[in-house]
């Protein structure tokens, strides 16, 4: 069964803090995302990575900054967190290929930043 | 890049009626159109995907359909039942050369009355 693990589910931190988020998945997929989830504003893709030490910025990368190591897991980093960076944060990842875009999800971390 | 645009952001049908919700895109590129179902607190789901080489595809009481002249895709629910009720998002896939891209829409709310 395919699966993709966040770190946490639930996560506060304070103004100022580093934040690391965690995604790991068990699908040997090349594609790796981020995206934050607000309400009214769909899912807005961070970075994603096609494969290992591989980044590429998506709409909204201000703030954040990824790291990936290893093929399973896409880590995505908030240097000094900020109260506008509240949000659920949901990882994805996907075959590489024209065969199969389909992205699975992760449960997602709803982060509160205070 | 993508502009994608979804309709209606909310929708709220009787238990047994249709539903169906509108995705307009900007790239003449894309080719490949999924719909995405969000339960609440839960993780987005690919429920139906279809590609620029068809027309239409049915999967039981769920269908989507594309016309690309005019650049919109469509999700059909027919006898709509309670467990329809989630947030729903089209997401084509961008730009020509990324390692798998999708655009989400703002999502569809759909509520389902019993």
């Amino acid at each position: 069964d395919v699966k993709v693990t966040q770190s946490s589910r639930y996560l506060v931190k304070r103004t100022g803090e580093k934040v690391f988020l965690e995604c790991v998945q068990d699908m040997d997929h090349e594609n790796m995302f981020w995206y934050r989830q607000d309400p009214g504003l769909g899912l807005r893709l961070i970075y994603f990575s096609y494969d290992v030490k591989m980044k590429e910025k998506g709409d909204i990368p201000e703030g954040y900054s990824v790291s990936r190591e290893k093929k399973e897991r896409f880590s995505l980093i908030l240097e000094s967190a900020s109260t506008n960076q509240t949000s659920m944060y949901l990882c994805a990842s996907s075959l590489r290929g024209s065969a199969s875009r389909e992205q699975y999800f992760g449960p997602g971390t709803r982060l509160t930043v205070t | 890049g993508e502009n994608v645009e979804q309709h209606p952001s909310t929708l709220s049908v009787q238990e047994g009626d249709s539903a169906v919700i509108k995705c307009t895109y900007s790239d003449s590129a894309s080719n490949y159109f999924p719909w995405y179902k969000q339960e609440l607190g839960k993780r987005p789901q690919l429920i139906i995907d279809i590609r620029s080489n068809v027309g239409e595809k049915k999967d039981q009481r769920i269908a989507v359909t594309l016309n690309k002249t005019a650049k919109h895709f469509s999700l059909h629910i027919t006898e709509t039942q309670p467990e329809d009720s989630a947030v729903y998002f089209c997401a084509p896939r961008g730009y020509g050369g990324s390692q798998g891209n999708l655009i989400f829409g703002k999502g569809t709310k759909l509520s389902v009355k019993p």
